[in-house]
């Protein structure tokens, strides 16, 4: 059973940039969950795709947006980059939107610092 | 809105211990599922145990268990055991059920460690 992967693992933009952050899901499952976990705190829920759309966000600006591809992997971008971005990026599987009493898988993130 | 509260951001505990992390959590959703999560300096979180709100009875997974006390609110992370491995962080989670969507509400996580 292949786990989730993430790429890359470390990544230095500066501000204004943009960024693309890639996930490949847990093989089975079909929908992806993006967290963003700033430095000694909890990960905060960015949103969710399940079957190539956008199936839930949490409180981020629209610069935080996504994509699903058919083959269940994901990807995170970042638009015009600011300082508070700088933060560990998680990315998890799961077995779908209707399997929420089962867990998410994380990958090991990635870690991006602007400067 | 869906809050958890973990109130120890650290912990030390001796080697083949037991040690217990807090966790409270605060909802108005009457279906909810309670997850927590090992953290290693990685980065990648690690599943270790789930307790869901109608579950009669406490989850174990190993030398992991969930003290989960409904009333009070209260879902707490029991290792027995310790081994140096467990040394992490311990986040605690939670998701509302049966909404289409699955979005895990974290606490502010608390920090192991296990001496010899």
């Amino acid at each position: 059973e292949t786990g989730v992967t993430q790429s890359p693992t470390h990544l230095i933009k500066t501000r204004g940039q943009q960024v693309t952050l890639r996930c490949s899901s847990q093989s089975g499952h079909n929908t992806v969950s993006w967290y963003q976990q700033a430095l000694g705190q909890g990960p905060q829920f960015i949103f969710q795709y399940y079957r190539e759309e956008e199936n839930g966000r949490g409180n981020f600006p629209p610069r935080f947006s996504g994509l699903q591809f058919p083959n269940y992997s994901s990807e995170l971008n970042v638009n015009a980059l600011e300082l508070d971005d700088s933060a560990l990026y998680l990315c998890a599987s799961s077995s779908g939107p209707e399997s929420s009493n089962q867990p998410q898988h994380f990958g090991d993130g990635t870690r991006l610092s602007i400067l | 809105a869906q809050k958890i509260t973990q109130t120890q951001p650290g912990m030390f505990v001796q080697e083949k211990e037991a040690v217990t992390l807090d966790c409270t959590y605060d909802t108005s959703d009457p279906s909810y599922g309670l997850f927590w999560y090992k953290q290693p300096s990685s980065g990648e979180m690690i599943f270790l145990i789930y307790q869901g709100s109608y579950d009669q009875q406490n989850a174990t997974e190993g030398r992991y268990s969930l003290n989960f006390q409904k009333a009070r609110k209260s879902a707490n992370l029991v290792i027995s055991a310790s081994q140096l491995g467990d040394s992490a962080m311990y986040f605690c989670a939670m998701s509302r059920l049966n909404t289409g969507f699955q979005k895990l509400v974290f606490g502010t996580g608390t920090r192991l460690l296990v001496s010899p």
